[in-house]
């Protein structure tokens, strides 16, 4: 069966300290991978994607996720962390590929401290 | 960009009454629509898949007599949550596919009381 695990469910950075969130899915196919964001009360807003090409993906708010096909990874990185990162990350894959529907992972909530 | 505008943002109901969720694709048409069901603290779960002109497809445990989906035309899915109870409060959340990726709507809080 598909599946996205999403290790920690919470993660306590400091402020300018490195973000990692990590994700692992399984999929029969290659897959699309999505980071999302989401603060309280609020829809979700994509931080970045893959779907095919250049492994390394850059998105939003200086995060950046690496796709590793070899170890089912697609982990979700910042170098340095701001305040305003607070916040729950879902890592999502489209298993099928292309823009099917969506498998959540169990979310992130990272915390992030003076 | 492709917008999903999702109505009511909140809604308070009484147990036993149903409750209409519409998203609106606002400059596309989305001939499929996800929605999803967000507890408390929890992920997003699909729910259900709808398709332009044909009977939505519901994922495993999801009661479609309770959850009605309609997506009557190339702009418009409704979610209709009958006969609510307070077990059903949650946050739901629609998805519109498209080229590039997924639009989604902001959401709807749902309190039944």
């Amino acid at each position: 069966a598909q599946s996205v695990t999403q290790l920690g469910s919470h993660v306590s950075v400091s402020e300018g300290a490195l973000v990692l969130l990590r994700c692992n899915y399984s999929s029969s196919v290659p897959p699309y991978l999505f980071w999302y964001v989401q603060y309280p009360n609020q829809g979700l807003q994509l931080l970045l994607k893959y779907t095919t090409g250049a492994t390394l993906v850059k998105g939003i708010n200086g995060f950046e996720a690496e796709f590793k096909k070899s170890e089912t990874s697609f982990h979700l990185t910042k170098p340095s962390a701001h305040m305003s990162d607070a916040a729950e990350y879902f890592c999502a894959v489209s298993p099928i590929g292309g823009y099917n529907k969506l498998i959540f992972g169990a979310g992130t909530r990272l915390a992030v401290h003076p | 960009g492709a917008v999903v505008s999702q109505h009511p943002s909140r809604v308070i109901c009484k147990s036993g009454t149903s409750v209409k969720i519409e998203c609106r694709s606002l400059d596309f048409q989305a001939t499929t629509m996800f929605w999803y069901r967000q507890f408390p603290k929890q992920s997003l779960m699909l729910m259900a898949t709808s398709n332009e002109g044909s009977k939505a497809t519901y994922e495993q445990g999801v009661e479609k007599d309770k959850f009605l989906i309609n997506h009557a035309s190339l702009t418009l899915s409704t979610l209709t949550v009958t006969s609510a109870h307070p077990e059903d409060s949650s946050f739901y959340i629609c998805s519109a596919p498209g080229e590039d990726g997924y639009t989604f709507g902001s959401g709807t809080r749902l309190t039944v009381v």
